[in-house]
């Protein structure tokens, strides 16, 4: 299975909005709603931001928003805040049973 | 407060097998509401998901790993193990625990990580 795409990273400054793709294929990201985003700070374990496409879990900011179009996930984070600079990493269910992530995009706040 | 912890060797030679353990505290691994997968992620690289596991022992892999990846649950200790075979310098990675959850279809739980080196 091959990766989702990713840009390898974005940046904004303080306060923006920056918005994040994740392109597959209709056999995960445009096949299901199963797309979920992990914000990883340097050293950390991956966080969970976003899950089915667009739901935040409890604790998550609601500056963090997700959305999708045909095989291309979004990431948006707006009012963008020092602690946001991290890696951000998509990922999907596949047709196969399988999970598949991103290859990661570093998120710059200038 | 659910945590997962890693553990295992942190040196392996090549050929070798990689063996982890990961230990579930503060909630069980016998619930049917969760699968129980590992992650890695080499150094300055990507997650790369290598496989799951449900509390009965019905297993979930990734194809370019499958081969060489088997993932066990032993509910009496509430641990699930990953076992690498014939691993080689490419398999030199940060390795997370983490819980998938059916209702939230995402990993909700992750260990810190441990670093599995392969190296003679």
């Amino acid at each position: 299975q091959s990766a989702l795409t990713q840009p390898a990273s974005v940046s904004g400054s303080l306060g923006q909005s920056i918005t994040i793709s994740c392109t597959g294929t209709s056999s995960d990201v445009g096949g299901y709603n199963y797309v979920s985003w992990y914000q990883q700070h340097p050293g950390k374990a991956p966080k969970l931001m976003i899950y089915d496409v667009s739901k935040r879990p409890s604790g998550v900011s609601n500056r963090f928003s997700g959305s999708k179009s045909g095989n291309t996930a979004s990431l948006t984070i707006s009012g963008l805040q020092a602690e946001d600079e991290a890696d951000y990493y998509c990922s999907s269910y596949t047709s196969s049973t399988t999970w598949v992530f991103g290859g990661g995009t570093k998120v710059t706040v200038l | 407060q659910l945590q997962l912890q890693e553990s295992g060797p942190g040196l392996v030679k090549p050929s070798e097998t990689l063996s982890l353990t990961c230990t579930v505290s503060g909630g069980s691994i016998s619930s049917s509401s969760y699968y129980w997968g590992w992650i890695r992620q080499p150094p300055g690289k990507g997650l790369e998901w290598i496989g799951s596991i449900s509390y009965n022992g019905r297993t979930y892999y990734n194809p370019s790993l499958k081969s060489r990846v088997t993932i066990s649950v032993d509910t009496s200790k509430n641990q699930f193990s990953l076992k690498l075979n014939s691993v080689t310098a490419a398999d030199t990675a940060v390795h997370y625990c983490a819980r998938r959850s059916l209702v939230v279809s995402a990993f909700d739980y992750w260990g810190q990580g441990t670093l599995v080196t392969v190296s003679s």
